[in-house]
């Protein structure tokens, strides 16, 4: 089993419309919890980053964590074409050297 | 711009030969980090230098091996290339001892190695 599962997809949706990406994890020690944003032919973008449970918005992005069902999301509210990409989950233990990540969910949005 | 710039961006090599992948990183980043990514998935952690030392390492052989440089330079070396060593090579520089400590990593784009 891996330590983090995220659902590949792809995920396609109509412009404007409220996206849902999730990742659930094994391991308790996991403390801190970041999605990253990333573009075809890229490196990773860090587009949040939350180390307690509950919800963290910035923008039309909300983080949402709950570590008692070891369960991460990422909520993006209208939707836009810029928002094409994979996006990444990854956690990491307090004071660990590395993160560990999801596969990664390629989302579209269509105009 | 994330001030993380890698060489090259695009390499092929044969099985068995040995590379060498080279990152730039934003001065004062005194923690660079390396990830494999392979094709559709993930970066899987390779290993993290902390000025100049080796300071964590992932699930990876020996014949994977780094240096990290006073300049805030570092290199990434692999030996005896085998097909399975083809992916998207990241690097990552961040201001603390580790990426908690500062909440970002900064990403080069990374390069991609082909091992035919």
């Amino acid at each position: 089993q891996k330590e983090v599962e995220q659902d590949p997809g792809p995920l396609s949706v109509p412009e404007g419309a409220i996206v849902s990406l999730n990742c659930t994890y094994s391991n308790s020690a996991f403390q801190y919890f970041m999605w990253y944003r990333q573009y075809s032919r890229k490196g990773p973008e860090l587009l949040m980053y939350t180390y307690s449970s509950g919800n963290k918005e910035d923008g039309r992005f909300t983080a949402q964590v709950d570590k008692s069902s070891k369960y991460i999301s990422l909520f993006i509210r209208d939707s836009q074409p810029s928002d094409s990409a994979t996006y990444l989950c990854a956690m990491a233990n307090f004071g660990n050297e590395k993160l560990t990540f999801g596969t990664g969910t390629r989302l579209t949005i269509i105009p | 711009e994330t001030g993380v710039t890698q060489s090259p961006t695009h390499l092929i090599k044969t099985r068995g030969q040995q590379v060498t992948l080279r990152c730039s990183s934003q001065s004062g980043h005194n923690t660079v980090s390396w990830y494999q990514q392979a094709l559709g998935q993930g970066p899987q952690f390779i290993f993290q230098y902390y000025r100049e030392e080796e300071n964590g390492r992932g699930n990876f052989p020996p014949r994977f091996s780094g240096l990290q440089f006073p300049n805030y330079s570092s290199e990434l070396n692999v030996n005896a290339l085998e097909l399975d060593d083809s992916a998207l090579y990241l690097c990552a520089s961040s201001l603390g001892d580790s990426p908690t400590d500062t909440g970002e990593l900064f990403f080069g784009e990374g390069s991609r190695l082909t091992v035919l």
